[in-house]
């Protein structure tokens, strides 16, 4: 069965420092989506991505966050500058935008980030 | 704006049924969903509802949706070890684009 996966499955790195996190989508997938989780809180949405672009973002998603599909696969997670409070599961999530099975959305196994 | 809202632990015993209960305020969702999410993984889709149906069943699961009340209730039938996780509900709102919001998610402990 198809699905989505992420590297690392953890990346730890010190404060101010660029992290990017990586995922590849389900191959036949147009949609892609980052979400995080702080430890002992709620899944949160961040950004959304169709046709190249960002068709939707979140507050918590401002300047130091940004995304690209560099290639035919990956779809990547940038941090320019990480923060303490950046330290969160991030889930890749992708989706074909139809209708089957409520359109479902797919969820990697998360990077777990660790700023210190 | 959107929040959704889910008690935080249930404990059942082996073979009893759960009932893991969810509530949200926005009422132009489209969809409302069940994910699981075990130690270490990922989020795991359970099963989904429509928001114009109130009830749907699969396998073990049933879904009960009161739109008047806004509650969403997920209920396992012969509740294994197996199924001890976090249960997620989340929705998809009427022009939200096709990000979820997620509950808090309930921690379920099945016990022997």
């Amino acid at each position: 069965e198809p699905e989505v996966t992420q590297t690392p499955s953890h990346q730890v790195t010190q404060m101010g420092q660029e992290v990017i996190l990586r995922c590849v989508p389900i191959s036949n997938h147009l949609y892609f989506y980052w979400y995080r989780q702080i430890l002992g809180q709620k899944v949160e949405f961040l950004v959304s991505f169709y046709n190249n672009e960002i068709s939707e973002k979140s507050e918590i998603f401002d300047d130091q966050f940004s995304v690209e599909r560099p290639d035919g696969s990956n779809f990547t997670l940038k941090i320019r500058s990480t923060k303490l409070e950046d330290s969160a599961m991030y889930f890749c999530a992708s989706t074909s935008g139809g209708i089957g099975r409520g359109d479902e959305q797919f969820f990697g196994p998360g990077t777990r980030l660790t700023v210190l | 704006g959107e929040d959704v809202e889910q008690s935080l632990f249930l404990s059942v015993r082996e073979g009893d049924s759960s009932v893991i209960n969810c509530t949200y305020t926005d009422s132009s969702s489209t969809y409302l969903y069940w994910y699981k999410q075990e130690p270490g993984a990922g989020l795991q889709l359970l099963t989904y509802i429509f928001s114009n149906m109130d009830m749907k069943q699969d396998q073990r699961l049933t879904v009960l949706l009161n739109k008047k009340d806004k509650h969403l209730s997920l209920r396992i039938a012969d509740t294994q070890t197996g199924d001890s996780a976090i249960y997620f509900c989340a929705e998809r709102l009427t022009g939200g684009g096709n990000k979820l919001t997620f509950g808090t998610g309930t921690q379920l402990k099945v016990e022997l």
